[in-house]
């Protein structure tokens, strides 16, 4: 039972234009939604993050954007950089429990 | 000065044997996790504990004993390996689980069972 899904498992997007990256998930108790940036041979790195409660949070080049009704998160990256690329994973935290996606490869084109 | 820390960072080793991965925190965190990344880079939450206490256990076959001996350290015992336990094993930990939202990683340890 995959509680939390990234559909695309990659994207390619030109240096300096959006990328746009994808989540869905279904457990309606999640409190917070995450998302982590991996480099390979490294830990998920912490990017951004939003409450529940929020339909939108932005950090620098990230917005996270949530749509409780439609049960999807977006990470917006504008303008991409090639130090972008990377695997970005989202995830969906309750007490105790962190729920990942299963990862979207997003490779910034310079 | 890493935040979260595991050793060994690969390890190779035959089936059926016995082996531990470390991980200690210096974020002074109550929280600790185990999550296993597999060979289709899914990562999937193994335990939690919380102030030494176990938490979650998602189904996890006993052969996998977390050790909790204070709260900054959680060590992961694997017993009577099997080819299937190959992967990366990714230690973290939060402050308050699902409070500022912020799992912090460590750099991995990849398990390779011959």
């Amino acid at each position: 039972d995959q509680q939390v899904k990234q559909n695309s498992p990659s994207l390619s997007v030109q240096e300096g234009r959006i990328s746009i990256l994808n989540c869905d998930y279904t457990n309606s108790m999640f409190d917070y939604f995450l998302w982590y940036k991996k480099y390979p041979a490294e830990g998920p790195t912490f990017l951004i993050s939003i409450s529940s409660i929020k339909d939108k949070n932005e950090d620098g080049r990230f917005t996270v954007f949530l749509n409780k009704s439609a049960k999807h998160l977006s990470l917006h990256i504008v303008p991409s950089q090639p130090g972008d690329s990377a695997v970005y994973f989202c995830a969906g935290a309750g007490t105790y429990k962190y729920i990942f996606g299963t990862g979207t490869r997003l490779k910034v084109l310079a | 000065d890493t935040a979260v820390s595991q050793t060994p960072k690969y390890l190779v080793t035959q089936m059926g044997n016995d082996k531990s991965i470390k991980c200690e925190q210096n974020l002074g965190h109550d929280t600790m996790y185990w999550y296993k990344q597999d060979s289709k880079k899914f990562l999937k939450i193994m335990f939690s504990y919380n102030n030494k206490e176990l938490i979650i256990n998602e189904t996890v076959p006993n052969r996998f004993s977390p050790k909790s001996p204070d709260k900054a350290h959680l060590n992961l015992h694997i017993n009577s390996l099997e080819l299937g336990d190959s992967a990366v094993y990714f230690c973290a930990s939060s402050q308050e689980p699902g409070a500022t939202g912020e799992l912090f990683f460590g750099e991995g340890s990849r398990l390779t069972v011959l």
